[in-house]
């Protein structure tokens, strides 16, 4: 079952734009992650926001977190060609080692 | 560097036929995991082990088993390989937090 669901699937915007996706989930969480997948590869780690934070920076990418409401966004700024991939929310429900990821969304940045 | 390599990027195989996916980490990492990827499904977990000869099922695994003989491979077995075990597959490691991720199999099967 699918604990994140991003939002939206696929998203297309111009280069030096900023692209905003959201993950919602269903149980409490430990923590939640973003992940990068270029296509065809692996996953890329990008940032991890924990449970007791709202609010996360790691250079252009900016992650919060709403608990009350179970989601997260994640906002990249000033958008580049080189940001096309499909991104995806992980979350770590409480209690458990294992993470559950969302569907993804896909994004194009447009030269 | 680290890494987790997977030792096949590309592999077609025949309906029936045994299958080991091989995943190999260099960190010295408890965790490891096995996911497959599908369009529209997202990432489903297959099975995770967190020491060696330790084993867990994940959310999909049937028609699949793993090894974990030493702490740095995990590998993941198709018994009998069938069409919709077409896919690709995605191993990973983790100490604590965060994973990382091996570059994946495109496993066909005809």
């Amino acid at each position: 079952s699918q604990q994140g669901e991003e939002d939206p699937q696929a998203l297309s915007i111009q280069e030096g734009e900023n692209a905003t996706m959201n993950c919602s989930y269903k149980t409490s969480i430990n923590n939640l992650q973003w992940y990068r997948q270029n296509s065809g590869r692996g996953l890329v780690h990008l940032i991890l926001i924990r449970s007791n934070e709202r609010e996360k920076h790691s250079g252009r990418l900016r992650v919060t977190l709403d608990t009350s409401k179970k989601s997260s966004s994640l906002l990249i700024t000033a958008s580049r060609a080189a940001d096309t991939a499909s991104y995806f929310c992980a979350t770590l429900t409480s209690g458990t080692y294992k993470y559950i990821f969302g569907t993804g969304t896909r994004l194009k940045v447009l030269a | 560097d680290v890494k987790v390599t997977q030792s096949s990027r590309y592999l077609v195989k025949r309906t029936g036929e045994k299958v080991f996916l091989e995943c190999v980490q260099d960190m010295d990492h408890e965790n490891m995991f096995w996911y497959r990827q599908d369009p529209g499904l997202g990432l489903r977990l297959i099975y995770f082990s967190y020491d060696v000869k330790m084993k867990e099922k994940g959310d999909i695994p049937e028609g699949y088993s793993v090894s974990r003989e030493k702490k740095e491979r995990f590998s993941l077995i198709l018994e009998s390989a069938s069409t919709n075990q077409t896919s690709m597959y995605l191993c990973a490691s983790s100490f604590n937090y965060g994973y990382t991720f091996g570059s994946g199999t495109r496993l066909t099967v005809v």
